[in-house]
This record gives C-alpha cells, sequence and structure tokens, in this order.
C-alpha cells in the first residue's frame, strides 16, 4: 500500500538553527499539507500546497516557515531560525484529487523536532 | 471561531461497546473525519461523514448530526489494540481540505 514517508524521524537542532523537514508524498496525489502536534496538544494545521503554491496558511505559519516542492516528489518544511517552540512532531500529509469523495489526507510518520 | 470538543479520557473493557462524542462550532463545514492515533505515531484514517446519519465500516461506526454539530465513533467488540487516542477533525472552510482537529480522547481499553 502507498504511503507517505517522512525524513528524518528525529531532529535535534540548536535555538536559532535552520532545519528542512522531509517528505514524500504519494505519488498521485496532488494536495499536500504539513501539520504539527506539539507534546500532548492537539494537532494543528500549518499550511496547504497545490499546483507548486501554498494554496492556504494558518496563523502559526509566519515568516520563519517555507515550503517547497524542488523535484515534483519531495516536499519539504524549511524552518528559518528555530525557536523552543517550535519542538513538536511535524507530520506531512497528502491527498488525491479534489474529487476524491472522502477528501482522506494520508499522513507520514512524522518527524520529532526538538529545539534546545 | 473555531472549537472542536471532545473527553479527554475515557475506558472501555475489552469485549465491549464504546462511543466517543465529539461536539464541533466551525466557521465552515465540509465534512467530519475520525482519525485513531497510538501513541507516538501518525493519524490513521477511520471515518468519514458529510451528510447526517450513520456510517458504518466493520467494528467501527460513525454518526453525524450537522443540526446539532454533532457527531459520534462508535467502537464494538473492543481489542486491546485500540488503545490508543481518537481524534474528531472537521474539514474547515477552505477549499483544500485543510483539518481542524479536536484534543482527541485518549481511550484506554481493560482486559
Amino acid at each position: 500500500e502507498p504511503e507517505v514517508t517522512q525524513t528524518p524521524s528525529h531532529q535535534v537542532t540548536q535555538m536559532g538553527q535552520e532545519v528542512i523537514l522531509r517528505c514524500v508524498p504519494i505519488s498521485n496525489h496532488l494536495y499536500f499539507y504539513w501539520y504539527r502536534q506539539i507534546l500532548g496538544q492537539k494537532v494543528e494545521f500549518l499550511v496547504s500546497f497545490y499546483n507548486n503554491e501554498i494554496s492556504e496558511k494558518s496563523e502559526i505559519f509566519d515568516d520563519q516557515f517555507s515550503v517547497e516542492r524542488p523535484d515534483g516528489s519531495n516536499f519539504t518544511l524549511k524552518i528559518r531560525s528555530t525557536k523552543l517552540e517550535d519542538s513538536a512532531m511535524y507530520f506531512c500529509a497528502s491527498r488525491a484529487r479534489l474529487a476524491d469523495p472522502s477528501y482522506e489526507q494520508y499522513f507520514g510518520p512524522g518527524t520529532r523536532l526538538t529545539v534546545t | 471561531g473555531q472549537n472542536i470538543d471532545q473527553p479527554t479520557e475515557m475506558t472501555a473493557t475489552e469485549g465491549a461497546i464504546v462511543q466517543i462524542n465529539c461536539t464541533y462550532q466551525t466557521s465552515g463545514f465540509n465534512g467530519l473525519f475520525w482519525y485513531q492515533q497510538h501513541a507516538g505515531e501518525a493519524p490513521t484514517f477511520l471515518s468519514y461523514n458529510v451528510l447526517d446519519g450513520l456510517e458504518e465500516k466493520g467494528r467501527f461506526s460513525s454518526f453525524l448530526s450537522r443540526s446539532k454539530g454533532y457527531s459520534y465513533l462508535l467502537l464494538k467488540e473492543l481489542q486491546m489494540k485500540d488503545s490508543a487516542s481518537y481524534l474528531c477533525a472537521v474539514r474547515g472552510a477552505g477549499s483544500q481540505g485543510n483539518l481542524i482537529f479536536g484534543k482527541g480522547t485518549k481511550l484506554s481499553v481493560k482486559p
């Protein structure tokens, strides 16, 4: 069964450093998402991406964040200058065509980001 | 505003039936999802409701009442492996399907 993959599984970085989280969505999917989940809290939407551009973003997704689909398979989330409060599990998700009646999003296994 | 409420924790016995409720108040509604999340893992899709009524899928059923802003997930014949968090999520008003999640209900299944 096709699945979303994410690398690395765990990233430790120092405050102020840049990090790039990588995702490979399911190959025929067209809509891509990043969510985050701070330990013990709810899953929060960050950004959605379609047709090579951001389609929606939340208040969390400020100028420190950016997304890119550099080569038609990878989907990356960059945090320019990490803060302690960026420590969380980051999930990538993808979805098939808009005509998919269930709008089901498939989630990757997540990258745990720890900012020290 | 966006608000999705679910009980924080529930406990049930193996073999029993449990109902997890979810109420929502969102600025837009384009469907309600239930996801299962084991500790430290990704959410996995369980069910989707966009019209009122009951959707059944094996041991899991989900119900929606749009007029009441209410849904429940029903789990039958509980197994130990069903111990997990169950996340209620609403597809927001945006066109690209982003999900607004509740805080999740941690279900513990006891022998």
